[in-house]
């Protein structure tokens, strides 16, 4: 029982290029959607963050878009660096944005080729 | 920059022994919990621990496992007989706040994992 789905297990792009990452749900209930990203060895850090009742937020480089109607949220880097190269894992939040009890996807591994 | 501490990295037991995973969290943080990642899998919630309780629990979180804070600083995962399938990477992690608030200041900080291998 997938709640939260990245159907692309990895992705590569070119420095400087734009790199996008997708996300679906299927919980409606779902009112809040985190993006993490993780460096081997270390643990998941946060980056970036999304309310249901909003359908874009910005951070610098990152901008994540919330499409609810598809059940669907997409992070976008732009421009994307060798830095960025890591496994991003989306996250999903019912009952007001509780922490407790976050779903995750699998993980998309980004490569950013210099 | 503050953060949660994991012991020990990597632990090797044998299937039907006792583990106990040790988490350090921030240190104004009041919200608990312990996530893990079987390889190649998602990262799954196991717990919620808060005012010295279990606030939510997972259906992975069985009769198996049991939390404590012994004292002002630690926070211990016990898994009190092994099976093969334990064997992921257990995350650690703490928050300020029960809710996430729109600038994300107050979200779950994790571990760097403590990965455990169960023969």
């Amino acid at each position: 029982d997938q709640q939260v789905k990245q159907n692309s297990p990895s992705l590569s792009v070119q420095e400087g290029r734009i790199s996008i990452l997708n996300c679906d749900y299927t919980n409606s209930m779902f009112d809040y959607f985190l993006w993490y990203k993780k460096y081997p060895a270390e643990g998941p850090t946060f980056l970036i963050s999304i309310s249901s009742i909003k359908d874009k937020n910005e951070d610098g480089r990152f901008t994540v878009f919330l499409n609810k109607s598809a059940k669907h949220l997409s992070l976008h880097i732009v421009p994307s660096q060798p830095g960025d190269s890591a496994v991003y894992f989306c996250a999903a939040s019912a009952d007001g944005g509780s922490q407790g009890n976050l779903i995750f996807g699998k993980g998309t591994k980004l490569s950013v080729k210099p | 920059e503050p953060e949660v501490t994991q012991t020990p990295s990597h632990q090797v037991t044998q299937m039907g022994q006792e583990v106990i995973l040790r988490c350090v969290p921030i240190s104004n943080h009041l919200y608990f919990y312990w996530y893990r990642q079987i390889l190649g899998q998602k990262v799954e919630f196991l717990v919620s621990f808060y005012n010295n309780e279990i606030s939510e629990k997972s259906e992975i979180f069985d009769d198996q496992f049991s939390v404590e804070r012994p004292d002002g600083s630690n926070f211990t995962l016990k898994i009190r007989s092994t099976k093969l399938e334990d064997s992921a990477m257990y995350f650690c992690a703490s928050s300020s706040r029960r809710q996430v608030i729109s600038s994300g200041a107050n979200v779950l900080t994790f571990g760097a994992g403590s990965r455990l291998t169960v023969l």
